[in-house]
């Protein structure tokens, strides 16, 4: 088992509607979790932190974490064709005290 | 402003050539990291820096180097027993624990001649 994983998609949604971007992890004892946007050709780009069970909401963001069943999701709602791009799952992993990345989730927002 | 810098923004390597990468941060971070990113694939450690002159190596380290003499700099050397080196290289930095966030620069894109 991945310590991190992602569905490498594409996630295809029309433009308004919810996109939603699940991750799971291994590492029962993991305390950070991060949701990072990287456009084709570019860098990762920080869009959410999140630390305690339940839901975080920036903006059009909402990052949903439960630790009991390992998992992370990021709800992007009244999505833009410019929120096109890979979103990248990084989870802390306390045994190794490193930061692993998933694979990436291509979302696609078509007009 | 604050960020990190990264150069070259590409670079061409030739067969035997030792290569370096420069990276540089201007947020008083103590911790720095070099990633290296192969299409369609995660991020996959290569060496990280807690400290000046001190690092560690990551999961990938065969065929690279790196020095932390100041707190600001971390370069990246791939070296020429770095077979494979073609790829996209990000360096991070935060502040000193991975429940900080990472920040990346926009990285180097390296190929082989």
């Amino acid at each position: 088992q991945k310590e991190v994983e992602q569905n490498s998609g594409p996630l295809s949604v029309p433009e308004g509607a919810i996109a939603s971007l699940n991750c799971t992890y291994s590492d029962r004892v993991s305390q950070s979790f991060f949701w990072y946007r990287q456009y084709s050709g570019k860098s990762p780009e920080l869009i959410m932190s999140i630390y305690s069970n339940g839901d975080k909401e920036d903006g059009r963001f909402t990052a949903q974490l439960n630790k009991a069943s390992q998992y992370v999701s990021l709800l992007i709602r009244d999505s833009q064709p410019s929120d096109s791009a890979t979103y990248l799952c990084a989870v802390n992993i306390k045994a190794t005290d490193k930061l692993i990345f998933g694979t990436g989730t291509r979302l696609q927002v078509f007009p | 402003d604050g960020g990190i810098t990264q150069s070259p923004k590409y670079l061409f390597r030739k067969e035997g050539q030792n290569v370096t990468l420069s990276c540089e941060q201007n947020l008083n971070h103590d911790a720095m990291y070099w990633y290296r990113q192969d299409p369609g694939q995660g991020l996959r450690l290569i060496y990280y820096s807690q400290i000046v002159n001190d690092f560690q190596k990551g999961d990938i380290a065969e065929g690279y180097s790196v020095s932390r003499e100041k707190k600001e700099s971390f370069p990246l050397t791939v070296t020429s027993a770095q077979k494979n080196p073609t790829a996209f290289y990000l360096c991070a930095s935060n502040p000193r624990g991975t429940n900080q966030p990472q920040h990346f620069g926009d990285g180097t894109r390296l190929s082989i001649l």
